[in-house]
């Protein structure tokens, strides 16, 4: 089946450095990948929208000064925290998009703590 | 935007028993799907149902959906001590290149 493969599963920062979190699709190219942000007992809400080769689009709310994505190739995507503060703290989560054959497969997530 | 909302948000029954969850959306579909996740972990896909399919079964699981009423439910027969997890649905208003929209989800709790 198709997986995901995201990097790191934890990280601690401190207040003001960058972070930056990979996100790759083992077995199948996703021209399209996503990440998703979930505080602690929420659901998951939708960051930003990243497609090959292109910028990433950003929901409404979200600073794409502040969450850099980049998207290189159809099997690797990477979302940067930058100038991390603790209220960034949160479990992000990314989804690679395989088409109607993989769907969407969902990556185990990277639990952030900025200290 | 944030839609999909599943009730109960906490539920918690005996092994052995049946848990239903509900859900209800906005706006229109395309496919709706329900996911599970474990404390601290990424989401696992159970099961997908589109906007033309009014009922579908994968094993234990028993997903319905009511486009008129714009809601689903998922129920899990024959509960297990690991199906303890909080369960989310989730809407896809394209045909597939759109981000999902989650519901708050239904956190479940089998006692053994």
């Amino acid at each position: 089946g198709a997986v995901v493969s995201q990097h790191p599963s934890r990280v601690i920062c401190k207040s003001g450095t960058s972070v930056k979190i990979e996100c790759r699709s083992l077995d199948f190219q996703a021209t399209t990948m996503f990440w998703y942000r979930q505080f602690p007992k929420q659901s998951l809400m939708l960051m930003a929208t990243s497609n090959e080769g292109s910028k990433a689009t950003y929901e409404q709310g979200v600073e794409k000064d502040k969450f850099l994505i980049n998207h290189a190739s159809l099997t690797l995507s990477t979302l940067t925290v930058t100038s991390a503060h603790p209220e960034d703290s949160s479990f992000y989560i990314c989804s690679a998009f395989g088409g109607r054959n993989y769907g969407y497969t969902f990556g185990s997530g990277t639990r952030l703590t900025v200290v | 935007s944030q839609q999909g909302e599943e009730d109960p948000q906490a539920l918690s029954i005996q092994e052995g028993e049946n848990a239903t969850m509900n859900c209800s959306y906005k706006t229109s579909i395309n496919n709706l799907q329900w996911y599970r996740q474990n404390s601290g972990r990424g989401l696992v896909h159970l099961i997908l149902i589109r906007s033309n399919e009014r009922e579908k079964h994968s094993g234990r699981l028993r997903v319905t959906l009511d486009t008129s009423k714009k809601s689903s439910s998922l129920l899990i027969t024959a509960s297990r001590a690991a199906d303890t997890a909080s369960y989310f649905c989730a809407t896809a208003a394209g045909g597939g290149a759109d981000g999902l929209t989650f519901g708050k989800g239904t956190h479940l709790i089998i006692q053994p």
